[in-house]
């Protein structure tokens, strides 16, 4: 299985701060990558895409980079409805696994 | 617009079985398939399998191989999984989801409710 090492595992912001969020694979997944935001209770929602294509309606500043074993996920400007826990997922191979998350706080 | 609605929580003992039911609508169900994820209580995200409705196929996490079953009823739009001898930490929140057409693979964008799985005595 392809292991996904989320960092960190939570973090605490501002409100308009720039934030980051790393997944590393443990193998090249190309840029088989996405990342998702879940509010508690809820099912995930996909922001990012192949690694860096934004899905249609999620807010610009949202933004996914990286290809191979290293990504990054950055939110530029943080905003209050933003908090929430962050995944990445990936698909290079089954079965399809995510990392640990990330929980955003304000 | 793309739905998918799922059954209802379900209270089991351990050693029973459960079956979850999730109905799509508002497009052709062969033409996607259909993946369940599950979350326990604090968790991550855990995928579990995913069906092929066009022909059946499925593909099954090795965590999971023998104990789930996932199908589809094309005539209802249904798709259905189940998972038996449960045991107390299969309580968890178990999702179908389906992917977004223009990505290159396993793309989630759409996603049920889900349902809540509570395996207790």
């Amino acid at each position: 299985d392809i292991q996904m090492t989320q960092s960190p595992s939570s973090l605490s912001a501002s409100v308009g701060d720039r934030v980051t969020i790393t997944c590393q694979a443990s193998q090249d997944i190309r840029n088989y990558l996405n990342w998702y935001q879940q509010k508690p209770g809820k099912a995930p929602k996909l922001l990012i895409y192949d690694a860096s294509n934004l899905e249609t309606g999620v807010p610009s500043r949202f933004s996914g980079n990286g290809s191979g074993t290293d990504f990054t996920f950055t939110i530029s400007s943080l905003q209050p409805e933003d908090i929430g826990r962050y995944y990445c997922q990936q698909y290079e191979n089954l079965p399809l696994t995510f990392g640990g998350g990330t929980e955003v706080e304000i | 617009q793309v739905l998918l609605v799922q059954s209802g929580g379900e209270l089991k003992k351990p050693g029973a079985s459960v079956k979850v039911s999730c109905k799509a609508s508002g497009y052709t169900f062969t033409n996607y398939g259909i993946t369940w994820v599950r979350q326990a209580p604090g968790q991550g995200l855990e995928w579990m399998g995913w069906i092929n409705t066009n022909n059946g196929h499925t593909d099954y996490a090795p965590k999971f191989q023998g104990r789930v079953t996932i199908n589809a009823d094309t005539s209802t739009s249904t798709a259905y999984m189940d998972l038996r001898s449960l045991r107390s930490d299969d309580t968890a929140l178990y999702f179908c989801a389906r992917v977004i057409s223009y990505c290159g693979g396993d793309c989630f964008g759409y996603w049920g409710q889900g349902t809540l799985v509570t395996v207790s005595s």
